[in-house]
């Protein structure tokens, strides 16, 4: 089994959709929590960090389960611009373990 | 904000030579910088965690011979692909946390293409 798993996509949406991505993890000793996104043939750059409460950024929320090792990621309102990989990352004690990714293409 | 920059951002090279990438951290001290391998259409998958000074430590089945890491000051770490195969076309990260242990940065990446 996978350390971070995601669904792969892609997700195709129109602009202004509403999407949503969920990930699940198998390390339940996992500490840190972050969704990042990357653009093709970029480096991942961090969108936000995930906490147990729920937060949100802008269109952008996103919520971690610890009983069910879940965690998720919705975008409101998309953009052209939201068009990218978006990677669910899990953090240990030391490094960062990356999943799969899904990918994105908004549409006009 | 924090940089990691990488040099090269991309080289081409015959199958049996070496390459060599570097990674800094242009305005913090990282005492821990991590490597990282990603082939097309897949994830970023560790290969390596340096700590300023000491050995690397690698991933299960990463070849630490052909993967050279040295990580010999707080803003700088270098990855040597030895003898690089055309297998080992790739494109490769690094990232470098800063001395609060906190937030990784990574740097833009090196695409590396093995003929």
């Amino acid at each position: 089994r996978k350390e971070v798993e995601q669904d792969p996509g892609p997700f195709n949406v129109p602009e202004g959709a509403t999407v949503a991505f969920n990930c699940t993890y198998s390390n339940s000793a996992s500490q840190s929590f972050f969704w990042y996104r990357q653009d093709c043939r970029k480096e991942p750059k961090l969108l936000m960090s995930v906490y147990s409460s729920g937060n949100e950024d802008g269109r952008f929320t996103a919520q971690l389960n610890r009983a069910s090792q879940y965690i998720s990621l919705l975008i409101r309102d998309s953009k052209l611009s939201d068009s990218a990989t978006y990677l669910c990352v899990v953090k240990g004690n030391n490094d960062m373990r990356f999943g799969a990714g899904t990918r994105l293409t908004v549409k006009p | 904000g924090a940089v990691v920059s990488q040099h090269p951002s991309w080289v081409i090279c015959k199958s049996g030579t070496s390459v060599k990438i570097e990674c800094r951290s242009l305005d913090f001290q990282a005492t821990t910088m991590f490597w990282y391998r990603q082939f097309p259409k897949q994830s970023l998958m560790l290969m390596a965690t340096s700590n300023e000074g000491s050995k690397a430590t690698y991933e299960q089945g990463v070849e630490k011979d052909k993967f050279l890491i040295n990580h010999a000051s707080l803003t700088l770490s270098t990855l040597t692909v030895t003898s690089a195969h055309p297998e080992d076309s790739s494109f490769y990260i690094c990232s470098a946390r800063d001395l609060g242990g906190g937030t990784q940065y990574f740097g833009p990446g090196t695409r590396l293409l093995v003929l």
